[in-house]
């Protein structure tokens, strides 16, 4: 069965430190993995997919299907990077996502 | 564009009452998902759609249930609530084709006591 693991709830981190968010998965067929973010009293909404291959915010993540995992990471974490990050995969054509349990990344001045 | 919107952003109910969470979305998009969160928990597939008249079961059914007469609204129906039901209720939606990034709503946060 599909699933996705995020060992980490919470990572604390100081201002200008390298971060690594770690993402594992399980699925059978040829996955396609998203990064969602949730700042604070704000909606969750998509940071970056595997699939466009970009940096956003100056994070990336690159997927691994040998190691099945797509972890996140900022070379220089900032105070505003502080969030709840959550990876997700997606399994059908349909859309329908599996959620790791999420990662709350603080960042200390 | 408003988005994806929810109500009510709060709500408290009793066991075995009923409600219905409201969502909108003004984007046109063709699915919709409704996904509920519980505490130090990842967000779980309640039901979604594929358009207007279609709706299917995800990983977490049970005890609710959906419409999607138009392609605006897919509300979320609980019919006898229950404490398990205590959750964060997010609705999103995407359109179809594209690169499947769904948009999401604030949330509407629901206790049964």
């Amino acid at each position: 069965a599909q699933r996705v693991t995020q060992p980490e709830k919470l990572l604390s981190v100081f201002k200008g430190a390298p971060v690594e968010l770690k993402c594992n998965y399980s699925y059978s067929g040829s996955p396609e993995l998203f990064w969602y973010v949730q700042y604070s009293r704000q909606r969750l909404q998509l940071l970056l997919r595997h699939i466009s291959r970009e940096s956003i915010k100056g994070f990336t993540a690159d997927l691994n299907k040998g190691e099945t995992s797509f972890h996140l990471k900022k070379p220089f974490a900032q105070e505003e990077d502080s969030a709840m990050y959550y990876c997700a995969l997606n399994w059908d054509q349909g859309g329908k996502l599996i959620f790791g349990q999420g990662t709350e990344l603080s960042v200390k001045p | 564009n408003a988005g994806v919107t929810q109500t009510p952003k709060f709500r408290i109910l009793k066991i075995g009452q009923s409600m219905t969470l409201q969502c909108t979305q003004d984007m046109n998009h063709n699915y919709m998902y409704w996904y509920r969160q519980d505490p130090g928990m990842g967000l779980k597939l309640i039901y979604y759609s594929v358009g207007a008249g279609i709706t299917d079961k995800g990983e977490v059914p049970n005890g609710y249930n959906v419409s999607r007469s138009t392609t605006e609204d897919f509300p979320l129906r609980l019919e006898l609530a229950a404490p398990s039901q205590t959750s964060v209720y997010f609705c999103a939606s995407r359109p179809l084709g594209g690169d499947r990034e769904q948009f999401f709503g604030p949330g509407t946060r629901l206790t049964v006591l």
